[in-house]
């Protein structure tokens, strides 16, 4: 089955850092998605990516999709203390016949600390 | 702008019991999500509707499970005879039907405990 492989699995940077992570499928991905999620809380969706090569940016976030359609790149810009929690990347999961319906893939998470 | 909403956000039950969980999208979505979280993973896909139509559902939801929307508009997870590995977080995210339905809004999820 499809499987997205994050690292690294967490980290523990100073506030002000740039950070960076990724992720690997072993299947092409058509969309790629990163989601942070806070202790207790439901996912919340930071950037959606559609198109080879595509780098996208929201605020101090930068994401990329990889050329190869195989992985994705998270970045992160001087780190805050509000940063901390748990990155995810995530694609659409597709059936045999190549056919999704929006149904999602996710890794098993980024952790990330900001020591202040 | 209403987001997501979910009902309760903890449940506490005992082994047995039957429990259902709420989930009211955001308003212009058709297509409603359910998955499930444990610790230390993402979240892993149940079913899913597009309006009132359940078109999917994982090798995960075991009879035990059954999910409806109705009206096309909120959607309820049951589970009967609950065990203790039914214990995890059951979040229920929304989207637009097309290119869009990949951008799915989760809500804050219910926190099963099963004792």
């Amino acid at each position: 089955g499809q499987q997205l492989n994050q690292s690294p699995q967490s980290m523990f940077i100073q506030e002000g850092e740039d950070v960076s992570m990724n992720c690997t499928s072993s299947s092409i991905f058509n969309t790629w998605l990163w989601y942070k999620q806070d202790p207790g809380e439901g996912p919340v969706l930071l950037i959606a990516l559609y198109k080879a090569g595509e780098l996208t940016s929201n605020g101090r976030l930068t994401a990329q999709f990889g050329i190869t359609r195989k992985d994705s790149f998270l970045n992160i810009s001087a780190s805050i203390p509000s940063d901390v929690g748990i990155y995810f990347c995530a694609g659409p999961f597709a059936n045999a016949g190549g056919t999704s319906y929006g149904k999602l893939t996710f890794g098993q998470g980024t952790i990330l600390t900001v020591h202040p | 702008d209403t987001g997501v909403s979910q009902n309760p956000r903890h449940k506490i039950t005992k082994r047995g019991q039957n429990v259902t969980f709420r989930c009211d999208p955001i308003s212009e979505h058709n297509r409603l999500y359910w998955y499930r979280q444990t610790l230390g993973q993402g979240p892993e896909f149940l079913t899913y509707f597009q309006n009132e139509a359940q078109l999917e559902k994982s090798r995960l939801l075991s009879d035990r499970f059954s999910a409806e929307r109705p009206k096309g508009s909120f959607s309820t997870l049951e589970i009967q005879r609950t065990e203790q590995g039914d214990s995890a977080m059951y979040l229920c995210a929304s989207s637009l039907v097309g290119r869009g339905s990949y951008e799915q809004y989760f809500g804050p999820g219910t926190r099963l405990t099963v004792t």
